[in-house]
């Protein structure tokens, strides 16, 4: 069964601060891994999707990179701003197992003025 | 492209009660799933349909769950006699894709918050 794990749970920064945050997964035959945004009482944004192929993808100041083999991803943040504080959640679908994708319970962050 | 729709965005119901909840998913997309998640949580697979085929379900998924998609567009999530365990936000998402390409974004609506008294 796919474990995935984020940490930290929670972080608070400065605002303009650079952060990484960290996923790991136990199961590395997987399709693709997602992080997303949830916003509190939200529903999730996707924010990128890498392939299992792919080593990193990026979006604006957001940086996703992936080692399959190790069951790490991370997602860095540049230039942290009050606007990104919300729960970041990186979920992964497996290769040979259902439709399902399996979420981490996600990094509270907090950018702070 | 007005997003993925989840209707109503709250409800309360007492223990025992029949609740069904709508999802409205972009409307080109032919594959749609639902999530629960409880606070703290990251969402849990339910069940997945392609088109008006519900092709996986959850083991969370008791026989007092069902999910049907009729014509391939909107779907419908049942509790029947609801328990107090059932209190979650329930998530709908949406994409498109065909065959074994699992490689585009799943787009969440914004849940239906369920509170069993």
């Amino acid at each position: 069964k796919q474990e995935v794990t984020q940490i930290p749970a929670a972080l608070s920064v400065p605002e303009g601060e650079n952060l990484v945050l960290n996923c790991s997964f136990t199961d590395s035959a997987i399709y693709n891994l997602q992080w997303f945004r949830q916003d509190p009482g939200k529903g999730l944004t996707s924010l990128l999707l890498i392939q299992s192929s792919q080593r990193e993808q990026t979006s604006g100041r957001l940086n996703a990179s992936l080692d399959k083999s190790s069951g790490r991803s991370t997602l860095y943040i540049a230039a942290s701003q009050p606007g990104d504080s919300a729960t970041y959640l990186c979920a992964v679908k497996n290769l040979n197992s259902g439709y399902a994708l399996n979420f981490g319970k996600g990094t509270s962050l907090l950018v702070t003025p | 492209d007005t997003g993925v729709s989840q209707d109503p965005r709250h409800k309360i119901t007492k223990r025992g009660q029949n609740v069904t909840f709508r999802c409205d998913p972009i409307s080109e997309h032919n594959r749609l799933y639902w999530y629960r998640q409880t606070l703290g949580q990251g969402p849990e697979f339910l069940t997945y349909f392609q088109n008006e085929a519900q092709l996986e379900k959850s083991r969370l998924l008791s026989d007092r769950f069902s999910a049907e998609r009729p014509k391939g567009s909107f779907s419908t999530l049942e509790i029947q006699r609801t328990e107090q365990g059932d209190s979650a936000m329930y998530l709908c998402a949406s994409s498109f894709g065909w065959g074994t390409d699992y490689n585009s974004p799943l787009h969440f609506g914004n849940g239906t918050r369920l509170t069993v008294t």
